[in-house]
């Protein structure tokens, strides 16, 4: 069975701090990965995806991911954090080798950068 | 542009009453999914739909219903049988099931009990 764990609830980081949201996840074949953005009262957006090829992954916003294999992690990382980068952030696994399997969402991580 | 409109933004059932979401996209994909989004829980699929009169129950799919008869449109049904309909439902669509190409979301809309 296919899981994927976003081990903590909320991340606080100064403005102009690095920060990293974490992910991990289970799969037994090779993992889509995908991370997504949501603000209040809104849909999710994506902002970025591992398929395959180079583990470090860019996206949109600033943002940046590294697949990790054997660590089965893919955490999301900015190496200069904006007041408004606040808001609940989804990390979600697919397992591609796998027919007729839904994506996965973690429960979300909500990061508040303080000014 | 290209998306997903889901309406009503706000929505408030009575006990006993169906109410119905809609969720309509124009980016020419052919699958279809609501969630259910509740504080803390993440996202709960509730059904999904890969082509036009064709769909299937996700995890969380009792008390609820959806057409999807043509490509564009997928609504959903939340009926009296749902006992704890309050939450935050999100309807999205991608290019296809199991691409690997993201899938794209709607606003939302926020279903209450009055």
């Amino acid at each position: 069975a296919q899981s994927v764990a976003q081990p903590e609830d909320q991340v606080n980081v100064a403005e102009g701090n690095p920060l990293t949201v974490k992910c991990t996840y289970s799969v037994s074949g090779n993992p889509y990965l995908f991370w997504y953005v949501q603000y209040p009262n809104r849909g999710l957006q994506f902002l970025l995806k591992y398929i395959t090829g180079d583990n470090l992954v860019k996206g949109s916003y600033g943002f940046e991911a590294e697949f990790n294999k054997s660590q089965t992690s893919f955490h999301l990382k900015k190496p200069s954090a904006l007041v408004s980068d606040s808001a609940l952030y989804f990390c979600a696994v697919r397992d591609g080798d796998q027919a007729g399997t839904a994506l996965i969402f973690g429960k979300g991580t909500t990061l508040s950068v303080s000014s | 542009d290209g998306g997903i409109t889901q309406s009503p933004k706000y929505l408030f059932r009575k006990e006993g009453q169906n109410v119905t979401l809609s969720c309509e996209q124009n980016l020419n994909h052919d699958a279809m999914y609501w969630y259910r989004q509740d504080p803390g829980q993440g996202l709960r699929l509730i059904y999904y739909s890969q082509i036009v009169n064709d769909f299937q129950k996700g995890d969380i799919a009792e008390g609820y219903s959806v057409s999807r008869e043509k490509k564009e449109s997928f609504p959903l049904t939340v009926t009296s049988a749902q006992k704890n309909p309050t939450a935050f439902y999100l309807c999205a669509s991608s290019r296809g099931y199991e691409s690997n190409q993201p899938q794209h979301f709607g606003d939302g809309t926020r279903l209450s009990i009055l």
